[in-house]
């Protein structure tokens, strides 16, 4: 049973690009969250999806940041227009149900992103 | 809110000695309470996990109670490895809410041979 998959494991973006970073959740698991975590500081949570439904943003910056999980294929979390700033390491979790605070957080590898 | 607090690292010690990772917590409800752990270049996994008050959860020779008197869920271990060397985040899940997870700083420990 694969476990998180998030792609790329690397991303190098000029300022002003745009940057896509994919997770595919555990088979079976249907909610997804993102994280940010900045050198030296500890995890900072951005957003929580279910499928075709975005639950909780509350952590995401309002401008440039989007996230969506469709359907069918990964959850996609994009940053427009990137900056400097914008440079961090961004993992992707997932768990099989709500209703269940027990219920632990399966992480993926995480996708370090630079921006030059 | 919601909020969790980490002794702050990095925790150098030597192969054998005992560990000890201090986290308390605020809470409005009656959380769970987890300790994960990132080894380097990698995601963050779960290490033990608490569901109520006086639970211990151990795993790999990590153990933490969860003592709701002083809003606490230490980590120990009686003899540390090499291979523990990672970085250890606390933290807490309430239930009644969207159980969005709230984690720590995180705490580096460091074993040296």
């Amino acid at each position: 049973n694969a476990g998180v998959m998030q792609n790329p494991r690397h991303l190098v973006r000029r300022r002003g690009q745009e940057a896509r970073l994919r997770c595919s959740p555990m088979k079976g698991h249907s909610h997804v969250y993102w994280y940010r975590q900045l050198p030296e500081e500890g995890l900072k949570f951005m957003v929580y999806l279910q499928k075709e439904n975005i639950i909780d943003e509350s952590g995401m910056p309002k401008e440039r940041f989007s996230a969506e999980f469709p359907k069918e294929g990964p959850s996609i979390l994009r940053i427009q227009q990137v900056v400097r700033g914008d440079s961090a390491a961004y993992f992707c979790a997932s768990s099989p149900n709500l209703g269940a605070a027990q219920q632990e957080q399966f992480f993926g590898p995480g996708t370090r992103l630079t921006v030059l | 809110g919601d909020s969790v607090t980490q002794m702050e690292g990095p925790v150098t010690l030597s192969e054998e000695a005992f560990l000890t990772i201090n986290c308390t917590y605020t809470a409005t409800g009656y959380p769970s309470l987890f300790w994960y752990v990132q080894y380097p270049g990698e995601g963050l996994q779960l290490l033990l996990k608490a569901t109520k008050a006086d639970d211990k959860g151990s795993n790999k020779g990590f153990e933490a109670t969860y003592r709701k008197e002083t809003t606490s869920f230490h980590l120990e271990k009686g003899s540390v490895q090499v291979s523990d060397s990672a970085v250890y985040f606390c933290a807490l899940s309430e239930s009644g809410g969207s159980y969005i997870p709230t984690f720590g700083r995180g705490t580096s420990l460091i074993v040296h041979p």
